[in-house]
């Protein structure tokens, strides 16, 4: 299957200071990608839609100036997580869909686990 | 709103018992898609299924997707400690919004 990496993996931080997550598709181009926050046994959470060569798509609730998400190009996503604070310490991962014809497939990164201090 | 229903969310067996975990919606999908989660680690897919009635078979795990695209099954045969995880159903949101559907989870804890 298709392979998308992110880095860091893992992350402390101290409040106020802002934190860059990177999420590239390996062995595929990927117009769209996304990102996803997710606590503890639970499900993933859509915080935004990320489209190569213009501006992303945020979910409700989901501040686009807290949350940077750029897709300079068709391999590379990035997330700054600006002026962080404890309360933004989760699990954050990528993933980017892929389209083969008529099937289409996302696939995940490993995900970043951000620790704000 | 389309929404996937997944169930049970929690499930705790004894290693070498079956189960079935559910995820349906009043909703259609073109596919569905299983993902199978470990701690602090990213989904992997398992599974796509594609067509009303497939069924798709991985190993023990025995994947159907029903006849009218509305609702998806995951069966394990003689659950193994290694099948812990949370496991994900999801599918392509309809008007072409391009968004992943999730169900909430199932967090399957196979004991030894």
């Amino acid at each position: 299957g298709a392979v998308v990496s992110q880095h860091p993996s893992r992350v402390i931080c101290k409040s106020g200071t802002s934190v860059k997550i990177e999420c590239r598709s390996l062995d595929f181009q990927a117009t769209t990608m996304f990102w996803y926050r997710q606590f503890p046994k639970q499900s993933l959470m859509l915080m935004a839609t990320s489209n190569e060569g213009s501006k992303a798509t945020y979910e409700q609730g989901v501040e686009k100036d807290k949350f940077l998400i750029n897709h300079a190009s068709l391999t590379l996503s990035t997330l700054t997580v600006t002026s962080a604070h404890p309360e933004d310490s989760s699990f954050y991962i990528c993933s980017a869909r892929d389209r083969q014809g008529a099937l289409e497939t996302q696939y995940f990164g490993p995900g970043t686990r951000l620790l704000v201090l | 709103t389309q929404l996937l229903e997944q169930s049970p969310q929690f499930l705790s067996i004894q290693e070498g018992e079956n189960l079935t975990v559910y995820c349906n919606s009043s909703s259609v999908f073109s596919s569905l898609q299983w993902y199978r989660q470990e701690p602090g680690e990213g989904p992997v897919l398992l599974v796509t299924v594609v067509t009303g009635g497939e069924v798709k078979k991985l190993k023990r795990l025995t994947f159907q997707f029903g006849d009218a695209r509305k609702d998806s099954s995951l069966h394990i045969t003689a659950a193994q400690p290694g099948d812990t995880g949370l496991y994900l159903c999801a599918g392509w949101g309809s008007g072409n919004t391009g968004k992943l559907i999730f169900g909430q989870g199932t967090t399957l804890q196979v004991k030894p």
